[in-house]
């Protein structure tokens, strides 16, 4: 079955205790990035990647690193957490290495707690 | 950087009824995406959209390039449409720019 499969779903953390996200994706895809969701906010996006190796800045990437070195793993990485990235996390993936030129699969989202 | 308005940002309606969600952005863009949430968290796409329209069994989504609007048409809605419906839009290569939403529920 084609799908994009987050881990964990739920994570209650503490300030300061480094987690990390992963991300994986069966369709060979070339696009995955990351979102938070936010009340009031919507969707924002933190990270993505257009290819092995290539990852660039979404619009809100601070205290967030990623890192693609295998096509289908795109793991999120909070160094440092603080309470104000207790968010909900998607990842999604695309077959198009463009940015939203192709349909968008996403995971079951990641709901984080930092407390 | 497009700004993408969604409207409304609530409706309620009875079931049966066509629903309406519109969506408009700011700068010129080469495609659009619906996407539905139910509640429990998990986003399905629904359309991609560069021009035209599209229709999947009750949902018909359509664009205006010209006048950088889409509408997002359910007909004979149900309770299981009952979601947010979200607008995203892709300008340049620097990713997708999502609208906050709108929460649909239609009521038996």
């Amino acid at each position: 079955e084609a799908q994009v499969t987050q881990n964990p779903r739920y994570l209650i953390t503490v300030t300061g205790k480094k987690l990390t996200v992963t991300c994986s994706q069966n369709m060979n895809h070339e696009y995955m990035s990351w979102y938070r969701q936010d009340p009031g906010l919507g969707l924002r996006q933190i990270y993505y990647s257009m290819n092995v190796e290539v990852t660039d800045k979404g619009d809100v990437p601070e205290g967030y690193k990623v890192s693609r070195k295998e096509k289908r793993n795109f793991p999120l990485i909070l160094e440092s957490p603080s309470p104000n990235q207790t968010s909900l996390y998607f990842c999604a993936s695309s077959l198009s290495r463009l940015a939203g030129a192709g349909e968008l699969f996403f995971g079951e989202g990641s709901r984080l707690t930092v407390l | 950087k497009n700004e993408v308005e969604q409207s409304p940002q609530n409706l309620t309606a009875q079931e049966g009824e066509f629903i309406t969600i519109n969506c408009s952005y700011s700068v010129g863009i080469s495609a659009l995406h619906w996407l539905q949430q139910h509640p429990g968290g998990g986003i399905v796409s629904l359309f991609m959209l560069s021009s035209g329209k599209k229709k999947h069994g009750r949902l018909i989504a359509t664009i205006n390039i010209q006048e950088k609007h889409s509408s997002l048409h359910i007909t004979a809605s149900h309770p299981r449409d009952s979601a947010v419906y979200i607008c995203a839009v892709r300008g340049g290569a620097d990713g997708l720019t999502f609208g906050k939403g709108t929460h649909l529920i239609i009521q038996p």
